[in-house]
């Protein structure tokens, strides 16, 4: 069984800090690797995919993979209010699309203005 | 745009009874998907379609049937409902099969 682990949390972290959140997987041979934020009450909204090819900056966000280590970060810079949701890491089956895709439980992030 | 659309919000079941979930998408999107969340839990797909006629099953579809007729609607039906399906379920929705999944608000279902 392919396994998708994340802290639960909370996360607390000062406005405007560096949130860091890590996703670790179990199949060495993953090679996407999605963030999803969920607002409390909401559906999942992707912010974040990378390859195993290489990390991603978008704005504030930036993920990193570390293949070695089998684990994917999330970065956020500038920490928000806004930003407070949980934070699902999705990992997928390198020989499957979407029906093979594994989430993790969640990382809830709290902003402390 | 409205991207993939659910009802209803909320429901509440008793033991036994049997509903529908409705999921409509007007991206024209051939990938459909069916998910359920419980508390604490990752997103666990129960049932998926990679077009209008195909179907098949996710990681937890027992319980669960399934069916798509048109390439825009994707109902998920309970039947003999069981406390263990209370839950939040999404559909999503995806243009390829392996991009990214576009969520629907998710329906909060209790069976009491």
């Amino acid at each position: 069984q392919k396994e998708v682990e994340q802290n639960s949390g909370p996360l607390s972290v000062p406005e405007g800090a560096i949130a860091s959140l890590n996703c670790t997987y179990s199949d060495r041979g993953s090679q996407s690797f999605f963030w999803y934020r969920q607002y409390s009450g909401k559906s999942p909204e992707l912010i974040m995919f990378i390859y195993s090819n290489g990390d991603k900056e978008d704005g504030r966000f930036t993920a990193q993979l570390n293949k070695a280590s089998q684990y994917v970060s999330l970065l956020i810079r500038d920490s928000q209010p806004s930003d407070s949701a949980t934070y699902l890491c999705a990992v997928k089956d390198p020989n499957f699309g979407n029906e093979k895709l594994t989430f993790g439980t969640g990382t809830r992030l709290t902003i402390i203005p | 745009n409205a991207g993939v659309t659910q009802t209803p919000k909320f429901r509440i079941l008793k033991i036994g009874q049997s509903m529908t979930l409705q999921c409509t998408q007007d991206m024209n999107h051939n990938y459909m998907y069916w998910y359920r969340q419980d508390p604490g839990m990752g997103l666990k797909l129960i049932y998926y379609s990679v077009g209008a006629g195909i179907t098949d099953k996710g990681e937890v579809p027992n319980g669960y049937n399934v069916s798509r007729s048109t390439t825009e609607d994707f109902p998920l039906r309970l039947e003999l409902a069981a406390p263990s399906q209370t839950s939040v379920y999404f559909c999503a929705s995806s243009r390829d099969g392996r991009g990214p999944l576009h969520f629907g608000n998710g329906t909060r279902l209790t069976v009491t």
